[in-house]
This record gives C-alpha cells, structure tokens and sequence, in this order.
C-alpha cells in the first residue's frame, strides 16, 4: 500500500546532541510537510516543502531543520536538542491543486534525556 | 489568516449516544475543511473532509460533518458512539491554493463511557 513510513517511532537522544528523523513516501506527492506536537497540543507546522523548495514557518526555531533529497525522502535535523523539543513529530504529504488532503505517517515520538 | 476553534477539549459520551464534536473555522475565502482522529502514539488519520462539493460529507466509522456556511460551522457526528471511538479529534482548515497548509484547531479528546 502506498503510504508515508517515519523512522524511527520511538527517539531517545541526549541533551544537545544533534539528532535526524526520517520520512518516506510511495504516493508520489509534491508536498512534504513536518509537523510538532508537543503532548495535548494540535500540531504545529514547522515547515514545508513544494517540490524541493523549502518553506520554513516564521516561528521555527533555527535548532530546526530539513534535507530533502528526492521526492520519495525527506529529514528533520535537530541541531542541539533541548527538553523542550521532547514531542512527536508528524511527517505528512500532499498534492498540490489536490483536495488539500494531508497523509500522515505513524510520527516519531522524541524524548530528550 | 485561517484558524480554527474546537469547542470542548474533552467531551465525555455514554456507549450508543450520539456524539457531536464542534468546530467553527474562520476564512477570507472558501477554505477545504477536515476532522482528523489521532489514538495515542499513532499519526493522524483522516475521517472526513468538505471540499466545496456536498455539505453533508460522510466519512470512515459512521462520522459524518455538515457544512454550514452561514455559521463558519463543521460539526462532527455520529449517531452512535462505540468505545473504539474513543480517540483525540482534530478539525483543519487549509486554503484552496498554495502549499494548502493545514491549520488545526485544538483537539477534543472524546471519552466513552460503558
């Protein structure tokens, strides 16, 4: 089935070491986006993108970033950590002129220790 | 800008009754609506979405949401609550051009009680 995959599901990082999680698609869409959602929170958009052009939200922290090598894989880097950054973070894809219709992948849950 | 409001964090049902989750939005122009279901530990899933065709749309698991314009209105129901609905429920908005970025309302955590 195609789908969206995240890697790993479950993180434990260290306080200020740099961590990367992953995402993959098979549904061949355009539009990649990373959410956060820290516990009991909606999601919140960290950024985005339309084909290899990156989007970055006003408020992303610059500890927050993104590859996107292919269409088919895209990665969150977390520079430096902090406990504050302990979240679940959503990996989700859609087409662009589409239903705007957003496909989520089962999420990595970060803790930071 | 869009936005979002889900009235009620938490709403607590009893199994069989009807269960209405509410959701107000607030667009310039006509957005793309959706309620999405997130059970813990797990990514978000999509249960129905309004995209400017029929305003009664129905979805997976017996939920269905009615747009109402005239009340910038997406309420969630379902006729019959059964524990596996038990679940955190998220409406979205998103614009009809662009990237289409969702933005989300709070969530409501929806309880079933035996």
């Amino acid at each position: 089935d195609a789908m969206v995959i995240q890697n790993p599901r479950y993180q434990v990082t260290q306080f200020g070491k740099p961590v990367t999680l992953s995402c993959s698609q098979t549904l061949n869409h355009n539009v990649m986006y990373w959410y956060q959602q820290k516990s009991s929170q909606a999601p919140k958009l960290l950024f985005h993108y339309y084909d290899k052009d990156f989007n970055n939200e006003a408020d992303t922290p610059d500890n927050f970033q993104s590859r996107r090598p292919n269409t088919s894989f895209c990665f969150l880097d977390i520079r430096s950590p902090g406990l504050g950054d302990a979240a679940m973070y959503l990996c989700a894809t859609s087409i662009i002129r589409g239903s705007g219709e957003a496909f989520f992948g089962q999420g990595t849950r970060l803790t930071v220790v | 800008a869009q936005s979002v409001t889900q009235l009620g964090s938490h709403v607590s049902v009893s199994e069989g009754a009807l269960v209405l989750l509410r959701c107000n939005y607030s667009s310039s122009v006509p957005p793309y609506l959706f309620w999405y279901v997130q059970y813990p530990n797990q990514g978000l899933q999509l249960l129905l979405k309004y995209t400017s065709a029929a305003t009664l749309v129905k979805g997976i698991n017996g939920f269905e949401a009615e747009f109402k314009k005239s009340e910038t209105s997406f309420h969630l129901t379902k006729p019959s609550a059964h524990m596996s609905d038990a679940a955190e429920y998220f409406c979205a908005v998103s614009d009809i051009q662009g990237a289409q970025k969702l933005v989300f309302g709070q969530g409501t955590r929806l309880t079933i009680n035996p």
